[in-house]
């Protein structure tokens, strides 16, 4: 099985500040990885396809970058709103694996 | 638009079995695989299952092989998870995914999701 290793479990961090979250693949999935965004009590969202398209809809604040084995979600400019946590899901090969989650909070 | 609707969840005790449903609208069922992910409370995301298009191939995280079993029915647009021998470890939501889209022979991360049904094992 692929392990998807995310990292940091968990952030604080304020308005305005420049996040990033990292995952890394225990072995190359090419660039068959999504980010999601989840809230409490809802299902996760898409942000990112294909490592580094954007979603529709989704505020260019947010990106994708990587290929292979490491991956990364950045923010460039957190805002209210962006206080959620984050995983990473690959789809390369079965099982499918997600990483353990980013718990983005307010400082 | 595309709707996903699931059904089934409650609580139940530990050895006992549970079926999910989800209810799919809003595209063409029959064209796409679909897969369960779970979530158990505060923690993370739990892939569980997965069917083809016409069900003829299946996938299972190694926490529920031969436990669960995924199977579809694309004549009512609905996809089910029988869960048997349940445990208080299969405590979670269950959500309904369909697959993502393709593009050429490549397919992109899942982006709809159902709302997701809660399954509560305990005596």
């Amino acid at each position: 099985d692929i392990q998807m290793t995310q990292s940091p479990s968990s952030l604080s961090a304020s308005v305005g500040d420049r996040v990033t979250i990292t995952c890394r693949a225990s072995q190359g999935i090419r660039n068959d990885l999504g980010w999601y965004q989840q809230k409490p009590g809802k299902a996760p969202k898409r942000l990112i396809y294909a490592a580094s398209s954007l979603q529709s809809g989704v505020p260019s604040r947010f990106s994708g970058s990587g290929s292979g084995t490491e991956f990364t979600l950045t923010i460039s400019s957190l805002q209210p709103e962006d206080f959620a946590t984050y995983y990473c899901l690959q789809h390369n090969t079965y099982p499918l694996t997600f990483g353990g989650g980013t718990k983005v909070e307010i400082k | 638009q595309v709707q996903l609707v699931e059904s089934g969840g409650g609580v139940v005790q530990p050895g006992r079995s549970l079926r999910l449903s989800c209810a799919a609208s809003g595209f063409t069922f029959s064209t796409y695989a679909m897969h369960w992910v779970r979530q158990a409370p505060v923690r993370g995301l739990e892939w569980v299952a997965a069917i083809s298009y016409d069900g003829n191939n299946k996938y299972y995280a190694d926490s529920v092989k031969g436990r669960f079993t995924i199977s579809r029915d694309n004549s009512k647009n609905t996809l089910y998870l029988q869960m048997n021998s349940l445990s208080t470890e299969d405590t979670a939501v269950y959500y309904c995914v369909k697959r993502g889209e393709c593009s050429g022979t490549t397919c992109y991360a899942p982006k709809y999701w159902g709302q997701g049904t809660l399954v509560t094992v305990s005596s």
